[in-house]
């Protein structure tokens, strides 16, 4: 079984509807991240978690929120969803600690489509 | 503002055809800088992270490098298997945890 597991695969939405992401990790990392990858533009940190009651913005969070449900459990939401919302969604996840231990270990992926 | 820039955009080889990947960064301390490979359709894999100029890793046909400015994927004698886009990002001493990434070189290995 996958270690970062991430639902729905595919979502095909209209614009004002609220979508949530669903990103479930058995790595047993204390830390769980979400990106979003454009063509052209790399991937771009949305939102982390280094645990369960500490959330913090990344660049570009505006349009988003997130819950951490668990240690394992973190969910991306959109609110209300707006065509250049579509890209592809991406859950990472890292261990607590210095080092090599801040590898940051990703997901399949969520690719979102906002009509 | 750290900045991360990947050269080629795109690498076409023949299969044995070795090659070099380039990651190129301007930070304001680098506290690792990371390889991944992404394949179509999914989520990038971890392939190396390096610490400091000087530093090497390898893995099967793979070899990472980095100096005080840039970093080189060095692929030796490429298979098609190879094909995928690989991924540069750097870890920076005001940036926490936050991954900086590059746009990535898209390479493919033909027979």
């Amino acid at each position: 079984d996958a270690d970062v597991t991430q639902t729905p695969r595919n979502r095909i939405t209209k614009t004002g509807k609220r979508i949530m992401l669903e990103c479930s990790q058995t790595k047993g990392h204390d830390r769980m991240y979400w990106y979003r990858q454009d063509p052209g533009l790399g991937l771009r940190l949305i939102y982390y978690s280094f645990d369960v009651k500490d959330i913090n913005k990344g660049e570009i969070s505006d349009g988003y929120s997130v819950s951490r449900q668990a240690q394992a459990k973190f969910s991306l939401s959109l609110e209300s969803a707006i065509p250049n919302q579509t890209a592809l969604y991406f859950c990472a996840t890292s261990d607590t600690g210095t080092g090599s231990a801040d590898t940051q270990y990703f997901g399949p992926g969520t690719r979102l489509t906002v009509l | 503002e750290d900045q991360v820039t990947q050269s080629p955009e795109a690498l076409r080889l023949q299969e044995g055809e070795s090659s070099s990947l380039n990651c190129s960064y301007t930070v304001s301390g680098l506290r690792g800088l990371f390889w991944y490979r992404q394949d179509p359709g999914k989520g990038p894999e971890f392939l190396f992270t390096l610490y400091s100029a000087g530093e090497e890793k390898e893995k099967e046909r793979l070899k990472a490098t980095l100096t005080k400015k840039e970093s080189f994927l060095h692929i030796t004698a490429p298979k098609p298997e190879d094909s995928a886009t690989y991924l540069c990002a750097v870890r920076t001493t005001g940036g926490g945890n936050k991954l900086t990434f590059g746009t990535g070189t898209q390479l493919k290995v033909e027979l």
